[in-house]
């Protein structure tokens, strides 16, 4: 499968915790891209890497929310302190400079 | 956040039916994307336009790209039960990042067999 791949697919947390997610884009694509999907809604961005350097963070970013792409290859997601509003699917997604965005299956967080 | 102005919000049709649904916004956009997103996937991509009055197909679907650059609609023609799902418009504004697109709230369809 040459897809944008997430991991987990589901995370169910407490209140408090903290919680990172995995996305390794396709393999070729220099850009990648976090969203945030509420029930009902479209997907809203988070964030934007090219290769390594972090570009662009949405407000919705707040301070518990980090994510990087060390290698410029997969990134990670962190939220720390997680909240029930923290509820949503988290997709990912990637491209190069010239194609439009590709996203992954997502990793669907539940705060309880 | 800012979200485009989709419709309807929901469609219940008969098999066989063709089906339009459309996207607004106050906002001139540089390109239009068309998604799929079906439970408990991430959206796919259908169509994208970077012209306007550019009119694309992709088998029975087709889109196009408003002439002020504030709309777009997308048609399905002959819908079949598979067409179900939650069709995006998206859309990359004038001056922002290729990444940052801003989407609608989504067209529920459903097809009666």
């Amino acid at each position: 499968d040459t897809g944008v791949s997430q991991d987990p697919r589901h995370k169910i947390t407490k209140r408090g915790q903290n919680v990172t997610f995995r996305c390794d884009p396709i393999s070729e694509h220099n850009r990648l891209y976090w969203y945030r999907q509420t029930l009902g809604q479209g997907p809203e961005f988070l964030t934007y890497f090219q290769n390594e350097a972090q570009l662009e963070k949405s407000r919705l970013l707040s301070d518990r929310f980090s994510a990087e792409r060390p290698k410029g290859s997969f990134s990670t997601l962190e939220i720390q302190r997680t909240e029930q509003g923290d509820s949503a699917m988290y997709l990912c997604a990637s491209s190069t400079s010239n194609t439009e965005a590709f996203f992954g299956q997502g990793t669907r967080l539940t705060v309880v | 956040g800012q979200q485009l102005n989709q419709s309807p919000q929901s469609m219940f049709i008969q098999e066989g039916e063709d089906v339009s649904m459309n996207c607004t916004s106050s906002s001139i956009f540089n390109t239009w994307l068309w998604y799929k997103q079906e439970p408990g996937e991430g959206p796919v991509l259908l169509i994208a336009l970077y012209k306007a009055g550019e009119l694309t197909s992709n088998g029975r679907l087709t889109a196009q790209f408003g002439i002020t650059r504030k709309d777009s609609f997308l048609n399905i023609s002959a819908s079949i039960p598979s067409d179900v799902g939650i069709y995006f418009c998206a859309g990359q504004r004038y001056g922002g990042s290729q990444g940052n697109l801003i989407f609608g709230k989504g067209t529920k369809l459903s097809v009666k067999p």
